[in-house]
């Protein structure tokens, strides 16, 4: 199936710093990226659709100001998590969108192996 | 998007089949039924797709009654590699909600030896 990456994996940083997450689509171009979190022992909680090109929808009481999401590529997505606090801890999964009007295909969305984020 | 419902958790051996059932009432006329699986601080892993009848891949089993309110997952011979949250998902993956998955509390597979 298709490859998408996440860069870092693994962050620590200090409140009040900002830190800035990559999700790539490695082998196929993604109109649509979706960014997640999810805490311990929680499921996945959609926190914005990113639209290559366009403003990011974000789902609701997800904070745009604080979480910027930029589409600049059809292989790129980032997400910025500005002025992290401890409690934006979390594991956040990119998500990257193939052709849709390809029903030959069963998968069409692929997943990101995350990032987890420790604020300190 | 309709809502799942799922066991939150579930034992198994190695070796035994498991089946997993997933219930979405509420499911348009549009929309598919997917199956994630999910090891911990790994995203979630594409297993199976289907809109009605039965679905068969390598990994597993899907099987969807003719009034499409509820679906199985079915494992066939777990291992302890099996142990993971399993998410069942429905939606219209292309047109409408421009392909968002919404997940719910997903079920909790335990394999024991």
């Amino acid at each position: 199936g298709a490859v998408v990456s996440q860069h870092p994996s693994r962050v620590i940083c200090k409140s009040g710093t900002s830190v800035k997450i990559e999700c790539r689509s490695l082998d196929f171009q993604a109109t649509t990226m979706f960014w997640y979190r999810q805490f311990p022992k929680q499921s996945l909680m959609l926190m914005a659709t990113s639209n290559e090109g366009s403003k990011a929808t974000y789902e609701q009481g997800v904070e745009k100001d604080k979480f910027l999401i930029n589409h600049a590529s059809l292989t790129l997505s980032t997400l910025t998590v500005t002025s992290a606090h401890p409690e934006d801890s979390s594991f956040y999964i990119c998500s990257a969108r193939s052709n849709p009007r390809d029903r030959m295909k069963q998968e069409t969305q692929y997943f990101g192996p995350g990032t987890r984020l420790l604020v300190l | 998007l309709a809502k799942t419902t799922q066991p939150i958790s579930m034992d198994s051996y190695e070796g035994q089949e498991v089946n997993i059932t997933c219930s979405h009432n509420n499911i348009a006329t549009n929309d598919y039924i997917t199956w994630y699986q999910q090891f911990p601080s790994q995203g979630p892993r594409f297993i199976i797709q289907g809109y009605k009848t039965k679905v068969t891949n390598e990994v597993a089993s899907l099987f969807i009654p003719a009034d499409r309110k509820s679906s199985t997952l079915s494992l066939p011979r777990v291992s302890l590699s099996d142990t993971a949250v399993y998410y069942c998902l429905v939606g219209d993956m292309i047109y409408n909600q421009g392909g968002k998955l919404i997940f719910g509390q997903g079920t909790e597979l335990s394999v024991k030896p």
